[in-house]
């Protein structure tokens, strides 16, 4: 159970283009789904935060408008890199929250989608 | 703030070889502490949540405790398949859903 799924996994895009990834829970509905970016050899970094049917909460210093997300259903969130940027290549993945019998809610993780940006 | 430190940085065992990882956290009001390992070019898997000090969870060669102050993740007998960067997060009442994760611990077992 709480399977978290994106796609793409990997993509290269040219500079100036826009890139949309796409998140899932495949077994459970999320009322709340995160975005992370990560470096090589860092830890995770927040950028924002979804909730169903609401605008998206960002972290200081992450463009809103660079980044556009959409968490259209329980189960669908997508982030979109507008006009990307080579500094933009990075690993991007999203978690979804599932609450854990009352005591708060525990975050799966998807599998990550590697994007380069030429 | 909250703050969560990981040590350390890397660690590098032999199999068979138990030790230890820490996870020392500064938190207004700790809500859970959640430990993940991450795999290269994956996304972390879930491991644990540990609520208050005292208690312990256990998977397999994997044990997670906590206190107070920090929790410790103790592998006992690893394996080279327990190989992974193993990262420790906290949510706090001030970060209402948020995790605030730690740098990691990258461990290597040899065989």
């Amino acid at each position: 159970g709480a399977v978290v799924s994106q796609h793409p996994s990997w993509v290269i895009c040219k500079s100036g283009t826009s890139v949309k990834i796409e998140c899932r829970s495949l077994d459970f509905q999320a009322t709340t789904m995160f975005w992370y970016r990560q470096f090589p050899k860092q830890s995770l970094m927040l950028m924002a935060t979804s909730n169903e049917g609401s605008k998206a909460t960002y972290e200081q210093g992450v463009e809103k408008d660079k980044f556009l997300i959409n968490h259209a259903s329980l189960t669908l969130s997508t982030l979109t890199v507008t006009s990307a940027h080579p500094e933009d290549s990075s690993f991007y993945i999203c978690s979804a929250s599932v609450t854990s019998g009352g005591r708060g809610d525990t975050q799966y993780f998807g599998p990550g989608t590697r994007l380069t940006v030429l | 703030e909250d703050q969560v430190t990981q040590s350390p940085e890397a660690l590098r065992l032999q199999e068979g070889e138990s030790s230890s990882l820490n996870c020392s956290y500064t938190v207004s009001g700790l809500r859970g502490l959640f430990w993940y390992r991450q795999d290269p070019g994956k996304g972390p898997e879930f491991l644990f949540t540990l609520y208050s000090a005292g208690e312990e969870k256990e998977k397999e060669r994997l044990k997670a405790t906590l206190t107070k102050k920090e929790s410790f993740l103790h592998i006992t007998a690893p394996k080279p398949e327990d190989s992974a960067t193993y990262l420790c997060a906290v949510r706090s009442r001030s970060n209402t859903g948020k995790l605030i994760f730690g740098q990691g611990t990258t461990l290597q077992v040899k065989p």
